[in-house]
């Protein structure tokens, strides 16, 4: 069955570092996605994309953010200059379809640990 | 703007029915989705509902009334494995973002 890849599974970094965590969607999949869950709170929501543009950012997704689908395969987020609190667990998602009806599919995730 | 509660804990035993509620207040309607999440582990798809009524599918199914703003996910046959945190989660008026309520850990002893 086909599935999200994300790597790392975990990566570690020293506050101020940049990070680039990287997600290979479904592969017929156009529209991707951006979630984090801090350890023992709600899943939230970053970003969707799709077309190679941003389709829609949350408050979260400031300007330290950024994402990039660099090939045909992967889909990027990038932190600029990590916080201690971006330490979370980070999902990515694909859809094969926009709209109310997509159902979104999600990685196994990587978790973040800022230092 | 929107808000998405649920339980935030339930226990049950194997073999019996459990029901995990969830209200929401959403300006627009467009779907109510149901994951479920083993701890460190990603969300999986489990229903979708955008009319009222009962989508069945197999042991669990999912129930919604647009009018009330509420929704369950109801498990039968309750399983070990069935243990795990269930989210409810609203799609937005885009259909571009997943609202996530906190979820629901539920806890199946034998």
């Amino acid at each position: 069955e086909p599935e999200v890849t994300q790597t790392p599974s975990h990566q570690v970094t020293q506050m101020g570092q940049e990070v680039i965590l990287r997600c290979v969607p479904i592969s017929n999949h156009l529209y991707f996605y951006w979630y984090r869950q801090i350890l023992g709170q709600k899943v939230e929501f970053l970003v969707s994309f799709y077309n190679n543009e941003i389709s829609e950012k949350s408050e979260i997704f400031d300007d330290q953010f950024s994402v990039e689908r660099p090939d045909g395969s992967n889909f990027t987020l990038k932190i600029r200059s990590t916080k201690l609190e971006d330490s979370a667990m980070y999902f990515c998602a694909s859809s094969e379809r926009g709209g109310p009806k997509n159902i979104q599919y999600f990685g196994a995730g990587t978790r973040l640990s800022v230092l | 703007g929107q808000n998405i509660d649920q339980p935030t804990e339930m226990t049950a035993t194997e073999g019996a029915i459990v029901q995990i509620n969830c209200t929401y207040q959403t300006s627009g309607f467009n779907g109510l989705f149901w994951y479920q999440q083993h701890a460190g582990e990603a969300p999986t798809f489990l229903s979708y509902n955008v009319l009222d009524g009962l989508e069945e599918k197999g042991r669990f199914s999912s129930f919604l009334s647009r009018s009330k703003g509420y929704s369950y996910l109801l498990l039968k046959e309750l399983q070990m494995k069935d243990s795990a945190s269930y989210l409810c989660a609203v799609i937005n008026q885009a259909g571009t973002a997943l609202i996530f309520g906190k979820g629901t850990t539920l806890s199946v002893s034998s």
